[in-house]
């Protein structure tokens, strides 16, 4: 069955710190992968996602994010961590055949101290 | 940037009354999906619509919830006799194929019974 884990709950770091918010899935094929962030009140917005080929996608905000298929891993990365990054982070795992609801962990809350 | 909207943003019902959940998807998505996020929980999926029926849905998605289609943008959630633990945040997404497209999602509705 299908499940992705993030391991950590809540983060707390510094602006202008570097930033890896941890993420693995359990999948039978190929997953599709993404990072979507939810701002306090507001929708979840896609910040990147992989399907195939380099396994280094870049995404929105300068977020990026490594598959690593012998870890089962998915994880977040910014290298300089700005104010406004303070949010919630879901890491989803999609079918990469057929049926196409996606699963989502249970997210990891990034607070940003000054 | 296309948006998916939903209305309300916050909807109180007394338990047992019906509710309609609304989404305006995305204009040119074809594939439309319910998620509900209870509080301090995953975001969980619930179901998936396309070409007019319902292509997936989860355990979650038992008979007090229907979905609809009533014209050519609008897309409903439905739930007939609403309970306690129906309380969550509904959100609505869209995309424009299945697989490998993004789903994008809209702001959610809070949904809280009395």
């Amino acid at each position: 069955a299908q499940s992705v884990t993030q391991p950590d709950i809540h983060i707390t770091v510094s602006e202008g710190a570097s930033l890896e918010l941890r993420c693995n899935y359990s999948y039978g094929a190929t997953p599709y992968l993404f990072w979507y962030v939810q701002s306090p009140g507001q929708g979840l917005q896609l910040l990147l996602k992989y399907f195939s080929g380099d396994t280094l996608v870049q995404g929105i905000k300068g977020f990026e994010a490594e598959f690593k298929r012998s870890q089962s891993s998915f994880n977040l990365r910014k290298p300089s961590v700005h104010w406004s990054d303070a949010a919630e982070y879901f890491c989803a795992v999609g079918h990469s055949t057929g049926a196409n609801n996606l699963f989502f962990g249970t997210g990891t809350r990034l607070t940003v101290i000054p | 940037e296309p948006e998916v909207t939903q209305t309300p943003s916050h909807q109180v019902t007394q338990m047992g009354q019906e509710v309609i959940l609304r989404c305006v998807p995305i204009s040119n998505h074809l594939y439309f999906y319910w998620y509900r996020q209870i509080l301090g929980q995953k975001v969980e999926f619930l179901v998936s619509f396309y070409n007019n029926e319902i292509s997936e849905k989860s355990e979650i998605f038992d008979d007090q919830f229907s979905v609809e289609r009533p014209d050519g943008s609008n897309f409903t959630l439905k739930i007939r006799s609403t309970k306690l633990e129906d309380s969550a945040m509904y959100f609505c997404a869209s995309s424009e194929y299945e697989g490998t497209q993004p789903q994008h999602f809209g702001d959610g509705t809070r949904l809280s019974i009395l």
